[in-house]
């Protein structure tokens, strides 16, 4: 079974310029996530999909970030523009369904954001 | 609100000892549990989880996790570590229905041979 894939792995930009992250979720799941995690720090939720409709996006800097998943599949994170802070590895992960109903989620290998 | 607490950020133990990562809690009902790790450069890889029944849960290479309700504490061990264990592992707490996760800041493992 494939994992969640993510793209570009790497991406060095400059401050105030824009930035997208594509994610691929594992096949079937409903529930897409975006985590933000800044080095030393653990995971921190952006937003959460459920299908197309977001669930939570109540940490997003919806300023600057948007995200968004068409089709219920696929989905994209946008900054714009970006700052020196928002440096940092940007996880998509998957489930299956909500976590309380036992699914697991599974996380991709991450997009690492160097703004300059 | 939910949280979770990582006290130690940087463990050292030999190669071969055994090994205890403390984590702790904070959630107003029945929490699901899980650990992660992750490698250098990695993604986050799912070690075990506790949603519900035998307290003592059981994890992939070896790894098993306790769940204590009335310390709210979630400890994951491993009696003999691994060079390759090497990694920062991660504590989540989630609990509403649509699963959102909060994560601890993670603590460092270090293995010496």
């Amino acid at each position: 079974e494939a994992g969640v894939a993510q793209s570009p792995r790497y991406k060095i930009i400059e401050k105030r310029q824009s930035v997208a992250f594509w994610c691929n979720p594992i096949s079937g799941h409903a529930t897409l996530y975006w985590y933000q995690q800044i080095l030393g720090q653990g995971p921190k939720l952006l937003i959460q999909f459920q299908n197309n409709g977001v669930v939570d996006d109540s940490q997003l800097p919806k300023d600057r970030f948007s995200a968004e998943r068409l089709k219920g599949v696929d989905s994209t994170l946008k900054i714009q523009p970006a700052k020196l802070e928002d440096s940092a590895v940007y996880l998509c992960a998957s489930s299956g369904g909500p976590v309380g109903s036992g699914n697991t989620i599974y996380f991709g290998e991450g997009s690492w954001l160097t703004v300059v | 609100a939910q949280s979770v607490t990582q006290p130690d950020i940087h463990i050292t133990v030999s190669e071969g000892a055994s090994l205890e990562l403390r984590c702790n809690y904070s959630y107003g009902a029945t929490p699901y549990l899980f650990w992660y790790v992750q490698s250098p450069g990695q993604g986050l890889q799912l070690l075990l989880k506790y949603f519900s029944g035998d307290t003592l849960v059981q994890g992939i290479k070896g790894f098993e996790a306790e769940f204590k309700r009335s310390q709210s504490s979630f400890n994951l061990r491993k009696p003999s570590v691994h060079w390759s264990d090497a990694a920062e592992y991660f504590c989540a707490v989630g609990g509403t229905s649509y699963g959102k996760l909060t994560f601890g800041q993670g603590t460092i493992l270090t293995v010496h041979p």
